[in-house]
């Protein structure tokens, strides 16, 4: 059975950087690309961004590219998201998921629980 | 705002059927397939639909998607209480290579 588990999200002031850990389990990790997408509370669905199966193809929306990096470890089936120079703007559920192609880059299929940043001062 | 444009809300009585519309362009919905999720408040997104009008096993016969130009739906039928959730459409954007949402639409089953 596919699992997919996020963790990392906590308070953290503007202009710090928090790095968030996706563990997967019951899948083929190294041959899906995975997608980071978050949620403001009570707002819809902000994709940030995908990293293909074998890292070779990076894709990310405009407001986060430049200041949020994916990567993956392939051998811990685990992927990240590093986000850089927080704003308070970022604070969201943030959530991460398994695409739905084999080897491609499409749409996520399997999301993991999500897990809250809050940027406080 | 949202690259795509789906109604706020929509609402029917249980057992009924309601339609989800889902609206793009060339380069987005035209061009590529589209996906939609369920998200109940308080829950992970849910994938319902991909490819157009693939359901993943766990998707009721009930949920039926639809593309024909820039435009895409989602039919479901024989509404259920257990249907009251966010429902968004996705796609793949051509000319940003990014994946865009719909802005969602709360289904109410009255």
């Amino acid at each position: 059975q596919v699992q997919v588990v996020v963790s990392g999200g906590r308070v953290v002031k503007p202009g710090r950087s928090l790095t968030l850990s996706c563990r997967t389990f019951g899948f083929s990790f190294a041959n899906y690309a995975m997608h980071w997408v978050r949620q403001v509370p009570g707002k819809g669905l902000d994709w940030l961004g995908v990293l293909s199966y074998d890292g070779s193809g990076e894709y990310y929306t405009d407001s986060v590219k430049g200041r949020f990096t994916i990567s993956r470890d392939n051998a811990l089936d685990t992927t990240y998201l590093l986000m850089n120079r927080l704003t308070f703007e970022d604070t969201a559920f943030y959530y991460c998921a398994r695409d739905v192609a084999f080897a491609e880059i499409t749409l996520p299929r399997d999301w993991g629980q999500g897990t809250l940043v809050t940027v406080s001062s | 705002q949202s690259a795509l444009t789906q109604p706020p809300s929509v609402s029917a009585a249980p057992g009924q059927r309601v339609t989800i519309s889902c609206s793009g362009s060339d380069f987005n919905i035209e061009s590529n397939d589209i996906f939609w999720y369920q998200q109940v408040p308080g829950t992970a997104p849910k994938l319902l639909v991909f490819d157009n009008n693939k359901r993943p096993s766990g998707t009721p016969e009930r949920f039926f998607g639809s593309k024909s130009g820039t435009s895409a739906t989602l039919a479901i039928s024989g509404l259920q209480t257990g249907d009251e959730a966010d429902y968004y459409c996705g796609t793949w954007n051509d000319r940003l290579r990014i994946v865009v949402f719909g802005g969602g639409t709360k289904l109410t089953v009255l």
